[in-house]
């Protein structure tokens, strides 16, 4: 079975320019998470989707980043523009789905994009 | 509010050595706990899980026992290899919350051979 997908692995960019990211779950998972894990500490989540529809983005910071999972599958992560302090590893994770028996919610995690902003 | 605090890294070990990683909670209930781990250029893999007190969750030779007195999920290993080099995170799952992780801030493990 094949994992969780992202790309690109790494992104460098200047501050103020934008940059986006991909996210293509394990096939059949309805729940998606984007997860922001700056160097240590560990991963804070961003934005969490169910299918199409947003569960939870409160520490999205939505004057710069927005997210989308149009059709349920694949996701895109962008900054606009980007700041200094956001440079980071962005993790994708999903699930079978956010409810039911635990063996439901175990998250699967992608490698990550390792983002620095110059 | 929900945290997860756990011990300061980097650890360093000999191989062979014995490994215990802190992690200590504050949740509201009985919450289940996961350790993750995070080998180089990977993405975090869940290592083990308990979902209950007093339930010891094991994997690889790796334990860890869900303890409430003390709000305790220490990650224990008798006998380290150099292949455990990686970065260890234990997560409190909220499933009243869409089910997302509240993460530790993460101990970077380097077994030396």
């Amino acid at each position: 079975e094949a994992g969780v997908a992202q790309s690109p692995r790494y992104k460098i960019i200047e501050k103020r320019q934008s940059v986006a990211f991909w996210c293509n779950p394990i096939s059949g998972h309805a729940t998606l998470y984007w997860y922001q894990q700056i160097l240590g500490q560990g991963p804070k989540l961003l934005i969490q989707f169910q299918n199409n529809g947003v569960v939870d983005d409160s520490q999205l910071p939505k004057d710069r980043f927005s997210a989308e999972r149009l059709k349920g599958v694949d996701s895109t992560l962008k900054i606009q523009p980007a700041k200094l302090e956001d440079s980071a590893v962005y993790l994708c994770a999903s699930s079978l789905t956010s409810g039911g028996a635990l063996s439901y919610n175990e998250q699967f995690f992608g490698p990550g994009t390792r983002l620095t902003v110059l | 509010g929900n945290s997860v605090t756990q011990m300061e890294g980097p650890v360093t070990l000999s191989e062979e050595a014995f490994l215990t990683i802190n992690c200590t909670y504050t949740a509201t209930g009985y919450p289940s706990l996961f350790w993750y781990v995070q080998y180089p250029g990977e993405g975090l893999q869940l290592l083990l899980k308990a979902t209950k007190a007093d339930d010891k969750g094991s994997n690889k030779g790796f334990e860890a026992t869900y303890r409430k007195e003390t709000t305790s999920f220490h990650l224990e290993k008798g006998s380290v290899q150099v292949s455990d080099s990686a970065v260890y995170f234990c997560a409190l799952p909220l499933y009243n919350q869409g089910g997302k992780l509240i993460f530790g801030q993460g101990t970077e493990l380097s077994v030396k051979p």
